[in-house]
């Protein structure tokens, strides 16, 4: 069984500042380790990922995730927020089987 | 290469009866998994389909049913519909040949 932990449901953060989104995970086997963005109204779009290798994963538009097994985390971080940025973003983990289980999500709210 | 698509966008039904909704699956792609999000939720795995068989299914009743076709398109139908099932239905299709899953826009179900 799998299971995800958002610990925050709500981020409210300045433009330009920093910020981290954070994400525990519980998994019995191997795992994959996704970020999911979702803006109002839309499907999920794939952010980041993890599968192997490098630790550190980086997405095109600055957003980077460091996967932790002994921390079981992957947090998601960027180092100067834009308005743009302002959506749900869902952590989410796969043992392999393509079923993938989502935490509850987490608002980033980017403050002008 | 054509993504994840979805039909309808959205969709109003009365409470007790039934629904139909449809997934194109994105070229290439064998699997398809159907998710709902509930309103301020994450999505919930429902079932998922490999090679038109049902390969794994989540913690909804058997009112929830699907079915792929030859072409891995897919439809998501639910019988005797009640105001919980109000959500977004999430499509994803993702290949045996690795564990990232691609999802479509969704389709907004309210039930009155």
């Amino acid at each position: 069984a799998q299971s995800v932990t958002q610990l925050d449901s709500q981020v409210p953060v300045f433009e330009e500042a920093p910020v981290e989104l954070r994400c525990n995970y519980s998994s019995s086997v191997s795992v994959y380790l996704f970020w999911y963005v979702q803006y109002p109204n839309q499907g999920l779009q794939l952010l980041l990922k993890y599968l192997s290798g490098s630790t550190l994963v980086e997405s095109i538009n600055g957003f980077e995730a460091e996967f932790n097994k002994s921390q079981t985390s992957f947090h998601l971080r960027k180092p100067s927020v834009h308005i743009s940025d302002t959506a749900e973003y869902f952590c989410a983990v796969t043992g392999g089987y393509q079923k993938v289980t989502f935490g509850i999500g987490t608002k980033l709210q980017v403050i002008p | 290469e054509t993504g994840v698509t979805q039909s309808p966008t959205h969709l109003i039904k009365t409470r007790g009866q039934q629904v139909t909704l449809r997934c194109s699956s994105q070229s290439g792609h064998n699997t398809v998994s159907w998710y709902q999000q509930a309103l301020g939720q994450g999505p919930q795995f429902i079932f998922q389909y490999y090679r038109e068989e049902e390969n794994g299914r989540g913690n909804f009743p058997p009112r929830f049913s699907g079915l792929q076709f030859p072409n891995y398109s897919s439809e998501l139908n639910v019988n005797a519909l009640e105001l919980d099932d109000s959500a977004l239905y999430l499509c994803a299709s993702s290949s045996d040949r690795n564990t990232e899953a691609f999802f479509g826009q969704g389709t907004r179900l309210t039930v009155v």
